[in-house]
This record gives structure tokens, C-alpha cells and sequence, in this order.
């Protein structure tokens, strides 16, 4: 079965800071990506997603994301964080079976935690 | 101009009660889903419905019963809440099946 792992619960990082959410992925298919973020006490908005073609991937508030087939990654990142960057983010993946029976499988989650 | 709204965004309620939980998007989206989000924040799908029918489920007891009057609508209904059932229950909808788009959720309480 298709997994998604986020080594890191928390990354407490300052602001202005780069910082680096990493996600790992089990499947020797190709699979759909995706990162969420979650903000306290609301629902989940898109950042970016990875379908097919350019590797690196832009994604909304200045964020970015590498796919790599061979190590099964999706690791999300940021050249500068600010604090309004502190949330909740999930890495996802939908196996490839097409349809309308796609079904988001997430991560645990890593909540980003920027410090003044 | 809301994409896709729940409410109420939250219920408490007293165990072996029956609730429902309500989804609308105005976003012309064939498929709808549910998820529910534990007290550890890991979320996991429960249903999903495609055009009205119900295309995914995933193993939820029987007391879930989700239903969908027309393509904008998702509602859920619990019967006979348990403790196990409080979490944040999240609607979203897709037009790809693809990319996702999610409501606020609504937090149930049952105590």
C-alpha cells in the first residue's frame, strides 16, 4: 500500500531563515504529489503539486518543491521563511489509478514553527 | 464567494446522539469527498462520491452515511456518536480527481 513519511513532526526555524520540510514516498510507480498547508483552526489549501514534466516545482507564498524519482522525495522548501509561514504542512501522493477514485493519502504532517 | 463551505463548523454533542454535517461547493466539481482529521492531525479519507455516486469507501463503520442530493452537495450523517468519533471532518472537491480543494472543516465534540 502506498505510503507517505515526514520524518520531522516540528522544524522550528527563524525567520528569514531557509528552511526545508522533507517527504518520502513508497511506490516504484509514478504517483501525483502534492504539498498542503494548514493554517490553526482551518481547512487545507494547496500549495503546489507535482503531475508530470520540470522536477522543480513553484507553488504559492514562495514556495518550492523538487520531485526525485530515484530517492522517492518531494522535500518542500523556502528561500526565506516569515512568520506568517507558521502552519501545519502535508506532503500527499494519489497512486495512479485514475479517475474519480484518486484519493489523497498524506503524510503525519510536519508543523513549521517560525521564531522571531 | 465561498468555494466550498461546511457547516457547522462546530457541533458538540453527547454520545449515542445522531448528527449531520453538511458540504456545499459552488465550484461545478463532479467529485466530493470526506476526510476526517484525528486529534494527532493525520487525515484520512472516508468517502467519495463522483456525480452523485459513491466511488470510494473506506472501511467506516456503518453508523457513517454519507449522501448526495445533487453534484454540489455532500452531506454526512453519524448515527449513535461514540467518543472515537470526535475529530475535524473535512468536504473537498475535485474537478480532476486530482487536485483537491477542501472546506474549513467542522470540529465534533462528542462527549
Amino acid at each position: 500500500a502506498q505510503s507517505v513519511t515526514q520524518l520531522d513532526s516540528q522544524v522550528p526555524v527563524f525567520e528569514e531563515a531557509p528552511v526545508e520540510l522533507r517527504c518520502n514516498y513508497s511506490s516504484s510507480v509514478s504517483v501525483y504529489l502534492f504539498w498542503y498547508v494548514q493554517y490553526p483552526n482551518q481547512g487545507l489549501q494547496l500549495l503546489l503539486k507535482y503531475l508530470s514534466g520540470s522536477t522543480l516545482v513553484k507553488g504559492i507564498n514562495g514556495f518550492e518543491a523538487e520531485f526525485n524519482k530515484s530517492q522517492t522525495s518531494f522535500h518542500l522548501r523556502k528561500p526565506s521563511v516569515h512568520i506568517s509561514d507558521t502552519a501545519e504542512y502535508f506532503c500527499a501522493v494519489i497512486p495512479p489509478y485514475g479517475g474519480a477514485t484518486n484519493k489523497l493519502i498524506f503524510g503525519t504532517g510536519t508543523l513549521l514553527a517560525v521564531q522571531p | 464567494d465561498t468555494a466550498v463551505s461546511q457547516t457547522p463548523k462546530y457541533l458538540v454533542t453527547q454520545m449515542g446522539n445522531d448528527k449531520s454535517i453538511k458540504c456545499e461547493q459552488n465550484l461545478g466539481h463532479d467529485t466530493m469527498y470526506w476526510y476526517k482529521q484525528d486529534s494527532k492531525k493525520f487525515l484520512k479519507i472516508m468517502f467519495s462520491y463522483n456525480n452523485k455516486e459513491l466511488i470510494i469507501n473506506e472501511t467506516v463503520p456503518n453508523r457513517f452515511s454519507p449522501k448526495s442530493p445533487d453534484k454540489a452537495h455532500l452531506n454526512l450523517h453519524i448515527n449513535s456518536l461514540e467518543l472515537g468519533d470526535s475529530a475535524v471532518y473535512f468536504c473537498a472537491s475535485s474537478p480532476t480527481g486530482l487536485e483537491q480543494y477542501f472546506g474549513p472543516g467542522t470540529r465534533l465534540t462528542v462527549t
